[in-house]
């Protein structure tokens, strides 16, 4: 069974400019979310799509952060304009229908703000 | 005071050596608690979940719940230099399709041969 995929895998950009994520769930998981996970901190919620629908967006930053996930698979989470503090690793992770509790967590993407 | 709280360390040990992780949490509505294993570099991975208090054991690994005091732990008994990764505890207030996990900082954790 292939994993989540997630891509690009490292990003620089300057601040003020955009970038946009991709993830592509394991095959058949409903539920996808995407975490911000800040060097020495433990991943933080930031959206969670159940199908194509929001179930949670409590945390996102809806000021520059969005996400969308078109057809209820693929995922892109963008953020226009970064600031320094977005740099971090964006982890995107999906689960079964009807259970959040086993989560499977892709390779995540390291952005760096400068 | 975070609803979850996790000594980063890092942990150093000698090969074969039992490791002792613990995360204290204040959220008494939390029920279900993971700990994630996070290799450099990568995604965390489930390693344990439970969700009654009482001990749960998997092979080498064992965790622990006390919901009375609101502590958790995760003891790595023969520690190998394979273990050797930064340990997350997550935890949830609802099973199945409800709520998020809220994760503690991590410990890092050096298994030296």
């Amino acid at each position: 069974e292939a994993g989540v995929a997630q891509s690009p895998r490292y990003k620089i950009i300057e601040k003020r400019q955009s970038v946009a994520f991709w993830c592509n769930p394991i095959s058949g998981h409903a539920t996808l979310y995407w975490y911000q996970q800040i060097l020495g901190q433990g991943p933080k919620l930031l959206i969670q799509f159940q199908n194509n629908g929001v179930v949670d967006d409590s945390q996102l930053p809806k000021d520059r952060f969005s996400a969308e996930r078109l057809k209820g698979v693929d995922s892109t989470l963008k953020i226009q304009p970064a600031k320094l503090e977005d740099s971090a690793v964006y982890l995107c992770a999906s689960s079964p229908q009807g259970s959040t509790d086993t989560q499977y967590f892709g390779p995540g993407t390291r952005l760096t703000v400068l | 005071q975070k609803e979850v709280e996790q000594d980063p360390g890092p942990l150093s040990v000698p090969e074969g050596a039992i490791v002792s992780l613990n995360c204290t949490y204040s959220n008494s509505a939390f029920q279900y608690f993971m700990w994630y294993r996070q290799y450099s570099r990568k995604g965390p991975e489930l390693l344990m979940y439970t969700y009654s208090s009482g001990n749960k054991e998997d092979g080498r690994f064992t965790a622990q719940v006390d919901k009375s005091s609101k502590y958790i732990s995760l003891f790595i008994r023969d520690s190998q230099p394979s273990d050797s990764a930064t340990y997350l505890c997550a935890m949830k207030e609802y099973g199945g399709s409800q709520g998020n996990l809220i994760f503690g900082k991590g410990t890092k954790l050096s298994v030296k041969p």
